[in-house]
């Protein structure tokens, strides 16, 4: 989507090797999001973050750890990545917070990832 | 713990036909809902929102909701369905903390000719 760009879109990466997911956003927003997209749960948010440096669990973060060192930018690591993590990663902004956020968030057009 | 429900994992519409997505959620208060629509391959987009005042909300492609609290429900209808509606779609509402979205699974809507 216009704004909000993943980076790579699709991986292939064997078990047990760390791996680093790039959101990018050219909108300044404070908010930004990582959820996972898997057939049969929809989407399960990660991590996100509510400004630099400032970032907080979700409800499948295990296995996952996030960095937010410039408003721009928004890293998902898997520190050691396993068969379970094969997903489709999907970046969120959002202007507001929480219920502040009258927008809804924007997508970015997510990371095919592949644990073999 | 809030959640929402997609009773409806897939459905099929002939081309003109009405459509309704069903979504139910759980939440103490005044929900926050959303309808996004994903097609093949792509983000999510947003189709529309509740937040509060009018319970039947427009959105965009010709999409409304209808937001009722006896029910808890906020389903999804468009009167005459295209083609290119197929794609899947996800209600959506915010968890209490009001931090983040909680999305349903989603409802997979396919269209017959």
């Amino acid at each position: 989507d216009a704004g909000i760009t993943q980076s790579p879109r699709h991986k292939v990466t064997e078990t047990g090797t760390p791996v680093t997911l790039r959101c990018h956003q050219t909108e300044n927003h404070r908010y930004m999001y990582w959820y996972r997209q898997d057939p049969g749960h929809g989407l399960r948010l990660i991590h996100y973050s509510y400004g630099v440096k400032d970032t907080d669990k979700g409800e499948v973060s295990d296995g996952y750890s996030v960095s937010r060192s410039k408003t721009e930018d928004f890293l998902l690591t898997l520190e050691s990545a396993t068969s379970s993590q094969t997903s489709v990663y999907f970046c969120a902004i959002s202007e507001s917070g929480g219920t502040g956020s009258h927008y809804g968030y924007t997508f970015g057009s997510g990371t095919r990832l592949t644990v073999v | 713990a809030q959640s929402v429900t997609q009773p409806d994992i897939h459905i099929t519409v002939s081309e003109g036909a009405s459509l309704e997505l069903r979504c139910n959620y759980s939440y103490g208060a005044t929900p926050y809902l959303f309808w996004y629509v994903q097609s093949p391959g792509q983000g999510l987009q947003l189709l529309l929102k509740y937040f509060s005042g009018d319970t039947l909300v427009q959105g965009i492609k010709g999409f409304e909701a209808e937001f009722k609290r006896s029910q808890s429900s906020f389903n999804l209808r468009k009167p005459s369905v295209h083609w290119s509606d197929a794609a899947e779609y996800f209600c959506a509402v915010f968890n209490q903390a009001g931090t983040a979205l909680i999305f349903g699974k989603g409802t997979t809507l396919s269209v017959s000719s």
